[in-house]
């Protein structure tokens, strides 16, 4: 019953440190996403991979890195946070076909001081 | 490449009411998904209803129905007799058939008003 789970769910770090947030899924689907969410916002998509071996970038990929690591886990990196990163970030997946909807993760909030 | 806008960032609504939220897209692509999800104050992504850009009929599921006007673009959902557990924020999403990018507007807060 795990669907999307992402980890850590909160975490602050110091400008310049780096991290790796983590996504993985259990439902067998192709196509996963990363978003960040700033306050009172909607979700901007920073990168997603249409299926396992592909990934590309979305409206904000400035300052980060993604990996397909295989079908379950699509990883973001943040090399040297910046205090503009600090958002809820989401990750979501989907069987990949345009009529099914997609399954979000709960969040992780990420405060860069 | 694709666009969603939604124009109203926050609406009141009186319970029981029925409230319209407005979205407009923009893509090239003829073949495309659209999608509402809510998303309570706790966080979590709550998906609502689907259409499909080639469906003749306008989506519905319980108290969410989607005003899908295909020339016009537009892809306005109803949620009718407001609950107060309606109070949410509502976006409006959408993925192209030729590369599945799943893309969401800005969203609309709704308050739910006894």
């Amino acid at each position: 019953n795990a669907g999307v789970t992402q980890t850590p769910k909160f975490q602050v770090l110091k400008t310049g440190q780096s991290m790796t947030l983590q996504c993985a899924q259990d439902m067998n689907h192709n196509s996963m996403y990363w978003y960040r969410q700033d306050p009172g916002m909607g979700l901007r998509l920073i990168y997603y991979s249409a299926s396992e071996g592909t990934t590309d970038k979305g409206e904000v990929p400035n300052g980060y890195n993604v990996s397909r690591l295989n079908k379950r886990e699509f990883s973001l990196r943040l090399e040297s946070a910046a205090p503009s990163q600090t958002s809820v970030y989401f990750c979501a997946s989907s069987p990949g076909a345009m009529n099914t909807e997609a399954f979000f993760g709960q969040g992780t909030r990420l405060t860069v001081v | 490449a694709q666009k969603i806008t939604q124009t109203q960032p926050g609406m009141f609504v009186q319970e029981k009411e029925a409230v319209t939220l407005d979205c407009t897209y923009d893509t090239s692509d003829p073949s495309y998904g659209l999608f509402w999800y809510k998303q309570p104050s706790s966080g979590e992504m709550i998906f609502l209803i689907y259409q499909g850009s080639y469906d003749q009929q306008n989506a519905t599921e319980g108290r969410y129905s989607l005003n899908f006007q295909k020339a016009r673009k537009s892809a306005n959902l109803v949620i009718s007799a407001s609950q107060l557990g309606d109070s949410a924020m509502y976006f409006c999403a959408m993925t192209p058939a030729n590369d599945y990018k799943l893309s969401f507007g800005a969203g609309t807060t709704v308050t739910v008003r006894a």
